[in-house]
């Protein structure tokens, strides 16, 4: 089946460590989204991209790195250097609609926990 | 970009109509309206969108008013399955980024 994985579903990490987040779709969609989403919260965009090879910032890039060399993977690494890392990660895709707008499949999500 | 204002929680009996309120008053003309609903501890799912006319499919209906500062999505039949947060979102259709999540409107349905 097509679609969005996340994985692992719970994640823990020490502070002070990097950690990545992988996401991979079989959608072929161009553009995959990070979004980070706290308790009671809505969702807060970190990275996108619209093409391989291509990122950009989000509202709240700082202390994460990305990078897709992929067009099927978008990883996300959070480091030491956010300072709040535990939160619920979210990643998303979409294909471009010439004519309409577009439409974000979301994976299931990764919690985070930093202890 | 434009913002949305949504109502914090509704409640709504099993079997009626849910009726949820959208303000999106700087929506800009190249600017989309989607709904998303997101169930507890899980990734978000598309529900619908449009421009400005009114849309239907089969999970639910979106009426945008005519100045489309405002929006309501309708679920027609609630049942219990239907208990999430539901987002209103505006985009438009060429940009990527700036896709602002809100904090959405929590909805009960009672039995």
């Amino acid at each position: 089946d097509g679609g969005i994985t996340q994985s692992p579903k719970y994640l823990f990490r020490k502070e002070g460590q990097n950690v990545t987040l992988s996401c991979e779709q079989n959608l072929n969609h161009d553009a995959m989204y990070w979004y980070r989403q706290d308790p009671g919260q809505g969702l807060r965009l970190i990275y996108y991209s619209q093409i391989v090879n291509d990122f950009q910032k989000g509202d709240i890039a700082e202390g994460y790195s990305v990078s897709r060399e992929k067009k099927e993977s978008f990883p996300l690494t959070v480091t030491s250097a956010q300072k709040n890392p535990t939160a619920f990660y979210l990643c998303a895709s979409s294909i471009r609609h010439l004519q309409q707008g577009y439409e974000q499949f979301f994976g299931p999500g990764t919690r985070l926990t930093v202890l | 970009d434009a913002k949305t204002t949504q109502p914090p929680s509704m409640d709504c009996a099993e079997g009626r109509a849910a009726n949820l309120p959208c303000n999106h008053s700087t929506i800009s003309g190249n600017e989309y309206v989607y709904w998303y609903r997101q169930i507890h501890s899980q990734g978000p799912q598309y529900i619908i969108h449009g421009l400005k006319n009114n849309e239907t499919n089969e999970m639910a209906s979106l009426i945008i008013t005519e100045d489309r500062k405002s929006s309501t999505l309708i679920l027609p039949h609630a049942t219990l399955r239907d208990t999430a947060v539901y987002y209103c979102i505006v985009r438009a259709y060429s940009s990527a980024s700036k896709i602002i999540f809100g904090s959405g409107t929590r909805l009960s349905i009672r039995p």
